[in-house]
């Protein structure tokens, strides 16, 4: 069964350093996600992403924040200057699209900032 | 601004009882509601969507409910097992949005053998 999947598993950084997460998406997916999940706490929603342009982004994705789709099938998701705040589990998602409706997770990749 | 709120927080059964999960949200208007669950450190696996025409799913031991004018959905599985032990998630899309999904906390349910 296609799955995405996330590389790296865990990463860890020190405070004010970049970091980019990694995503391969479902194959013939067309809306990209990413949602994060502090520890203990709801899973909150990142950014969606739909024909290689943001569609909807919540107010924790700020200038820090960017994503893209560098080569066709990769999403990633760039953190410019880390913060503690960032450390977290971040999961991206993939959509279908058209009458599909149920959205596939990636295992995860656990940020932690130092 | 949609809340989605779960109960109980934590539930610890013996193997083989039926049990209900609760899932309630503030606004009505949602496109739909999936059920999840999350192994520890693990990622999310989509159990069940119901949409928001819908008023239960079944899978398998597992049957979710929707009462959408009330704000409410069950998740009920029977005859529980360890294997079942894990934390599972209600996320509801709300109508009109860019299908994004907005979370409850989770129940944490432990399944003693």
């Amino acid at each position: 069964e296609p799955e995405v999947t996330q590389t790296p598993s865990h990463q860890v950084t020190q405070m004010g350093q970049e970091v980019i997460l990694r995503c391969v998406p479902i194959s013939n997916h067309l809306y990209f996600y990413w949602y994060r999940q502090i520890l203990g706490q709801k899973v909150e929603f990142l950014v969606s992403f739909y024909n290689n342009e943001i569609s909807e982004k919540s107010e924790i994705f700020d200038d820090q924040f960017s994503v893209e789709r560098p080569d066709g099938s990769n999403f990633t998701l760039k953190i410019r200057s880390t913060k503690l705040e960032d450390s977290a589990m971040y999961f991206c998602a993939t959509l279908a699209g058209g009458f599909t409706d149920t959205q596939y997770f990636g295992p995860g990749t656990r940020l932690t900032v130092l | 601004k949609q809340e989605v709120t779960q109960i109980p927080a934590a539930l610890s059964v013996p193997e083989g009882e039926n049990l209900v999960l609760n899932c309630s949200f503030t606004d009505s208007a949602i496109y739909n509601l999936q059920w999840f669950r999350q192994d520890p450190g693990k990622g999310l696996t989509s159990l069940l969507l119901i949409q928001s025409s819908q008023r239960e799913q079944t899978s398998g031991r597992l049957n979710a409910s929707l009462d959408k004018s009330s704000g409410r959905s069950t998740l009920y599985i029977a005859a529980s097992q360890p294997g079942d032990s894990a934390t599972y998630l209600c996320a509801v899309k709300d109508a009109g949005n860019n299908r994004k999904l907005i979370w409850g906390l989770g129940t944490s349910l432990a399944v003693n053998p």
